[in-house]
């Protein structure tokens, strides 16, 4: 079944730790998104791909940074987490065009 | 700037009322409009697409477009508790650039 994967779906890590969350999907769409939302709050776009060895910046991408090699895979990497790190990260895929996004399960992250 | 504007809610409708949530957008040359529904801790799951003026029906949902006024609205017929929700507008603004997110309409049901 066609669909887009992130994990983990939990991760409590410490200060100052790097890692990467993965996302991937099986639905050969070009564009390829990374939001970051805190509980009962807006959608804040991170980063976004429309191809491979396409990437750009959204509203929040000082402290992180993506890759994209292959079309179907996107990882986020965060150098050194903080505890301000801590939220709710959603990957989420569309087909080129003017076409909605199907968002993935989320990764639930905390920094403490 | 690109804005799309809703009403944070919450909004309260009783079991079977019709609710109606609405979204401004900034952009007049904005073309495709969605509307996304999220439970608590889940993620935003596409409920109704639409790119021309006028009413597009799907089920119990009703999307409306009127781009004269950039103005789209979520009717929901015969509301269930289930349909208590976070309810996102959002837009394609011109250009190849990434859907512009409202902030939400809380929406509660109440049984």
């Amino acid at each position: 079944e066609a669909d887009i994967y992130q994990t983990p779906r939990y991760l409590v890590i410490g200060t100052g730790k790097k890692i990467t969350l993965e996302c991937s999907q099986t639905m050969g769409h070009d564009k390829m998104y990374w939001y970051q939302q805190d509980p009962g709050m807006e959608l804040h776009l991170i980063h976004y791909s429309y191809g491979v060895n396409s990437t750009e910046k959204g509203d929040l991408s000082s402290e992180s940074t993506v890759s994209r090699i292959r079309t179907e895979h996107f990882p986020l990497t965060l150098e050194s987490a903080r505890p301000s790190h801590t939220s709710q990260y959603l990957c989420a895929s569309s087909e080129q065009g003017v076409y909605g996004y199907t968002f993935g399960s989320g990764t639930r992250l905390t920094v403490v | 700037q690109k804005e799309v504007e809703q009403n944070s809610g919450p909004l309260s409708v009783p079991e079977g009322a019709i609710a109606s949530l609405n979204c401004t957008y900034s952009d007049r040359g904005s073309q495709s409009f969605f509307w996304y529904r999220q439970y608590s801790g889940k993620s935003p799951e596409l409920i109704m697409s639409i790119y021309s003026n006028g009413d597009k029906e799907d089920g119990r949902f009703t999307a409306q477009l009127n781009k004269a006024s950039q103005y789209v609205s979520l009717l929901i017929r015969d509301s269930q508790p289930s349909d208590s929700a976070t309810y996102l507008c959002a837009v394609i603004p011109p250009g190849n650039t990434p859907l512009v997110f409202g902030k939400g309409t809380r929406l509660s049901v109440i049984a």
